[in-house]
Parts: C-alpha cells; sequence; structure tokens
C-alpha cells in the first residue's frame, strides 16, 4: 500500500487568490491523479500528473485555471487559481498501485472560497 | 458514453446483510473498485475485481459479473461504523477511473 500525504489539510481563501496544494507519497508511482470532490458528491477527476511531462486534463479542466506540477515520482501539486466561491471542494490527489488493482487516496484539503 | 449506476441511499439494521448494486457501461474493462467513504473524510479503498466471480474480505464480499456489467458489494455482520458511502468505480481502457455517484448507507440500532 502507498501512504499519501497532503498539505494543507484545509484553507479559507479569498476570491481572486490562488493555492498551491501539495502531494507527497511514500513511494515511487507512475500514476498521480487529482480529483475534486463537492459536497454530497462522487469524485470528479482533475487530471493526470504525468512525471516528465505536462499534465492530461480532463474537460472542462484547463491548465491555466490547475496548473499541475510533477517534479519525481513521489510528488505533486495542484494549484488552483484565481479563485471563485464555486471551487469551493475537496480537492484529493490519488495514486494507483503498480498492478493498477489499487487505488489509494491522500487526506484531502478542504478549500473554501470566500 | 460512460456510465456506472448505483442506488443512491440504503438503509439496514445492525447485525443484518446488506448488498450494494452497481452496474456499469464503460470503454473497455481493466477492474472495478469499491470503496468506503466516511463524511469528511478520503476514500478507502475496499476491493478490486477483475475476473468474474465473488472476492471475499472478512465481512466484506465484492462480486463481478462481466458479461452483465454488474457488481455486487456485500456487508456481512453490518455495525454501525458501517455506515457511510460507497463508491463503484471501474478503470477504462486507459486505465482511468470512471466513478459511480455513491450509495449512502445508514445502519439503524
Amino acid at each position: 500500500s502507498a501512504v499519501i500525504s497532503q498539505k494543507p489539510s484545509r484553507d479559507i481563501c479569498q476570491r481572486g487568490t490562488s493555492l498551491t496544494i501539495q502531494c507527497q507519497v511514500d513511494s515511487q508511482v507512475t500514476m498521480m491523479f487529482w480529483y475534486r470532490q463537492q459536497p454530497g458528491q462522487s469524485l470528479t477527476l482533475i487530471a493526470t500528473a504525468n512525471q516528465g511531462s505536462e499534465a492530461t486534463y480532463e474537460s472542462g479542466f484547463v491548465i491555466d485555471k490547475f496548473p499541475i506540477s510533477r517534479p519525481n515520482l513521489t510528488f505533486s501539486t495542484l494549484t488552483v487559481s484565481n479563485m471563485s466561491p464555486e471551487d469551493s471542494s475537496i480537492y484529493l490527489c490519488s495514486v494507483v498501485g503498480r498492478e493498477f488493482d489499487e487505488q489509494y487516496f491522500g487526506p484531502g484539503t478542504r478549500l473554501t472560497v470566500t | 458514453g460512460q456510465n456506472i449506476d448505483q442506488p443512491t441511499e440504503m438503509t439496514a439494521t445492525e447485525g443484518a446483510i446488506v448488498q450494494i448494486n452497481c452496474t456499469y457501461q464503460t470503454s473497455g474493462f481493466n477492474g472495478l473498485f469499491w470503496y468506503q467513504q466516511h463524511a469528511g473524510e478520503a476514500p478507502t479503498f475496499l476491493s478490486y475485481n477483475v475476473l468474474d466471480g465473488l472476492e471475499e474480505k472478512g465481512r466484506f464480499s465484492s462480486f463481478l459479473s462481466r458479461s452483465k456489467g454488474y457488481s455486487y458489494l456485500l456487508l456481512k455482520e453490518l455495525q454501525m461504523k458501517d455506515s457511510a458511502s460507497y463508491l463503484c468505480a471501474v478503470m477504462d481502457s486507459n486505465y482511468q477511473l470512471i466513478w459511480g455517484a455513491g450509495t449512502k448507507l445508514i445502519i439503524k440500532p
């Protein structure tokens, strides 16, 4: 299994500012994902963070709004840029096991935009 | 399109058995996952099925029928702490997870 930590665990931010969320894994992993989960809803994949190349974004998510870095196989960051109240959500980092038979989630970052 | 269906909410009694169903239509199939998510917490991995049949892990079992696009999660000897949302997710041909909306399970004493 993989142990994943995220920073910050929660934040309250003002409209128009940006927040960078960090994700650290205790082992090297190939695939890292960033999800968003709004209250009472299921998970929505934002992007796949690729080591050494640009992230792959899902429909409805763009790099200018959600820039992602993946400098190595154990670390990634997601920035939520020019925030609005609609960005208030839980942001989750996730990794897939080597055999693709397990997926682990970080504890999440609870973001509130005022 | 890709679609995962599961009931929105279920209620069961402590000590009983409950079965949460999940049906799916996806572009390719590389396995089906079940997760448990308590309110305010991240999802926790429960099970993975890629072949037809039943996988048992203690009080929890998961079943898959690929020909029917169907899975269920069976929870036995229910405990109050099992009150949570249960998420079904299918890994498609691109190894991306397609998520169901989750089933909120309410356990009553």
